[in-house]
């Protein structure tokens, strides 16, 4: 079982829709969640990130967090054909030990 | 501030020759890191740098080396290139390296995108 799995898409969605990515982890003493956006041929892009349960919001973007259920999420809202990329999840349970899953591949379709 | 700056962008190397990959932070992070993306397998750590003077190994060490020559440089080097080290290769920095929320958030430059013939 990979440490952070992620639906490697692609996932298409029109534009104005809400795009929902998805990402389970397997760590139970994962502290520390993040969303990152790459651009084809470009460096991750930090997106968000998420150490409570619950909610988190930035503009058209909403993590969660489901500590019980290994469980965290990217919600876009009013999705942009700017949107378009892959998003990697990536979790750290406190140490230098980052864990990235492969990623999302999301297009927005206009 | 540059953030995370990177130098090559681009490099093509024959089997067996070797180079240095450079990497600087302008965020006073104490923390660096440099990882290898390959197509279907992620960002996978080679070593990491918790503080000025210390380095350690990541996932996949094998054949590289690295130095920490201030707390600004973090440099990679490989010191017999093989074809396996094709990859895109990205240098991030962190306030810390975890324990403290907010904190160990990465920041990464703009990669390396190496081939190896």
């Amino acid at each position: 079982q990979k440490e952070v799995e992620q639906n490697s898409g692609p996932l298409s969605v029109p534009e104005g829709a809400i795009a929902s990515l998805n990402c389970t982890y397997s760590d139970r003493v994962s502290q520390s969640f993040f969303w990152y956006r790459q651009y084809s041929g470009k460096s991750p892009e930090l997106i968000m990130s998420i150490y409570s349960n619950g909610d988190k919001e930035d503009g058209r973007f909403t993590a969660q967090l489901n500590k019980a259920s290994q469980y965290v999420s990217l919600l876009i809202r009013d999705s942009q054909p700017s949107d378009s990329a892959t998003y990697l999840c990536a979790v750290t349970s406190g140490t230098y030990k980052y864990i990235f899953g492969t990623g999302t591949r999301l297009k927005v379709l206009a | 501030n540059a953030g995370v700056t990177q130098t090559p962008k681009f490099q093509v190397l024959k089997t067996g020759q070797s180079m240095t990959l450079q990497c600087a932070q302008d965020m006073n992070h104490n923390s660096m890191y440099w990882y290898r993306q390959d197509p279907g397998m992620g960002l996978r750590l080679i070593y990491y740098s918790a503080s000025e003077g210390t380095t350690d190994k990541g996932e996949v060490p094998n054949g590289y080396n690295v130095s920490r020559l201030n707390k600004r440089e973090f440099s990679l080097r490989l010191e017999s290139a093989a074809p396996s080290q094709t990859s895109v290769y990205f240098c991030a920095s962190s306030q810390t390296s975890g324990g403290a929320y907010g904190t160990d958030t990465q920041y990464f430059g703009p990669g390396t995108r190496l081939t190896v013939l």
